[in-house]
Formats: structure tokens, C-alpha cells, sequence
């Protein structure tokens, strides 16, 4: 079964460090881009990034460039999404998903369960 | 980026309605346009790629048209495993964007 599993979710202090995790398994992880998708409470998807996992390639958002690293390693078929700085706004829960076909314009058909990150004081 | 833009942003329907969704694009993205229905607490689900392509598994109630810089998504016959949020996406572009979404609710 083609499969992404995520990390838990993670509560964190303003200005603290974060890294949040994805697994996949059932397939060859090494050649479909991954993608990573944010969304606040209450609110709709914003598509944050995509890193493909044969040569750790990023691609962002300009509206999340600068603030987040998106890697993956491809020993153990895992893409990570991090902060160095994390800020009330970043609360949200994140989604990472695969894209489906070669190349970075696809569709994503395969996602995890989600992470949900909460930063508060 | 290219914006996409979903109406209407709510929809009361019933069992058995025919409902339509729209997506358009601020530019435009051939085919390039995917659907997606979400559920509270749920990952998003792939429904529609390449702007009318069934993906696996999907009921074929569910169909999409369009290209260019206007889409709809349709609901031939709504059923009560159907009331739930729908987002387009655009993903011409190395940087993708979704609509807004669309929350189908029970009438």
C-alpha cells in the first residue's frame, strides 16, 4: 500500500527550532516529488513547497520562502519540513503529500494524516 | 503566483442535486487544474487531474471540465458521503495555489 505517514504534533514556544516529518512507504520514494501544504484552523490550503527526494531539489512558495527549509532524505525514504523560527502564525495543521506523475507539475494523490504544530507562549 | 479563485464559497444542496463548482485561473493554465474534497479533520482527497481526469476510485458522479482559465466541478447526483469542502488547484506552475474552497452543505 502506497502510504505517507507524519510525525506528531508538536507544540512549541515562539522563536524555538522545528522539524516535522514524512515517511513514505509502497513505492519508490526516490522518484516523486513530495509536497508540503499548510492549513490554519478554520481556514483552506495553501501549497507551501515541494522537494524531490532523488537530489533534496526545493521549489517554494514566495509566500513561505525564507521562512522554511524543505528537504528529504532519500536512505530513509523521509522529506522534512522545518523552521528555525517558529511564531503564533505558523499554528496550523501540515499536510504532506506526493505528487503523482514525474516532474513537479502534478497533482498530489497520495497525502499523510497531517501534523498538527500549535506554538503559544 | 496565479490565483485561483472558487465560487460559490458555500452551497446548500440536497440528496439527488446536481451541484457545480467553479475555479478560475488569473492566467491561463491549459489543463493544468486538479479537484480535491476534504473533510473536517481529514486529509484532502484527489478527485480530479488534468481538469477531467477521473482519478482512481472515484465515483463517477464526479466530473470536471474546462481549461483554459475556467473550470467546474460537478456533482451529477449528490449523495450524503459528498457533503464536505472542495478545493481546486492550479499546479501550471512551479508555484501551485488553490482556490479558496467550497463548502457543500446539507439544504
Amino acid at each position: 500500500e502506497v502510504q505517507l505517514v507524519q510525525s506528531g504534533a508538536e507544540v512549541k514556544k515562539p522563536g524555538e527550532s522545528l522539524k516535522i516529518s514524512c515517511k513514505g512507504s509502497g513505492y519508490s520514494f526516490n522518484n516523486y516529488w513530495i509536497g508540503w501544504v499548510r492549513q490554519m484552523p478554520g481556514k483552506g490550503l495553501e501549497w507551501m513547497g515541494i522537494v524531490y527526494p532523488g537530489d533534496s531539489d526545493p521549489r517554494y512558495s514566495p509566500s513561505f520562502q525564507g521562512h522554511i527549509t524543505i528537504s528529504a532524505d532519500k536512505s530513509i525514504s523521509t522529506a522534512h519540513l522545518q523552521w528555525r523560527s517558529v511564531r503564533a502564525s505558523d499554528t496550523a495543521k501540515y499536510y504532506c503529500a506526493r505528487l503523482y506523475g514525474s516532474g513537479p507539475l502534478n497533482a498530489m494523490d497520495v497525502w499523510g494524516q497531517g501534523t498538527t504544530v500549535t506554538v503559544s507562549s | 503566483d496565479i490565483q485561483m479563485t472558487q465560487s460559490p464559497s458555500t452551497l446548500s444542496a440536497s440528496v439527488g442535486d446536481r451541484v457545480t463548482i467553479t475555479c478560475r485561473a488569473s492566467q491561463s493554465i491549459s489543463n493544468y487544474l486538479a479537484w480535491y474534497q476534504q473533510k473536517p479533520g481529514k486529509a484532502p482527497k484527489l478527485l480530479i487531474y488534468k481538469a477531467s481526469s477521473l482519478e482512481s476510485g472515484v465515483p463517477s458522479r464526479f466530473s470536471g471540465s474546462g481549461s483554459g482559465t475556467e473550470f467546474t466541478l460537478t456533482i451529477s447526483s449528490l449523495q450524503p458521503d459528498d457533503f464536505a469542502s472542495y478545493y481546486c488547484q492550479q499546479y501550471k506552475s512551479y508555484s501551485q495555489t488553490f482556490g479558496q474552497g467550497t463548502k457543500v452543505e446539507i439544504k
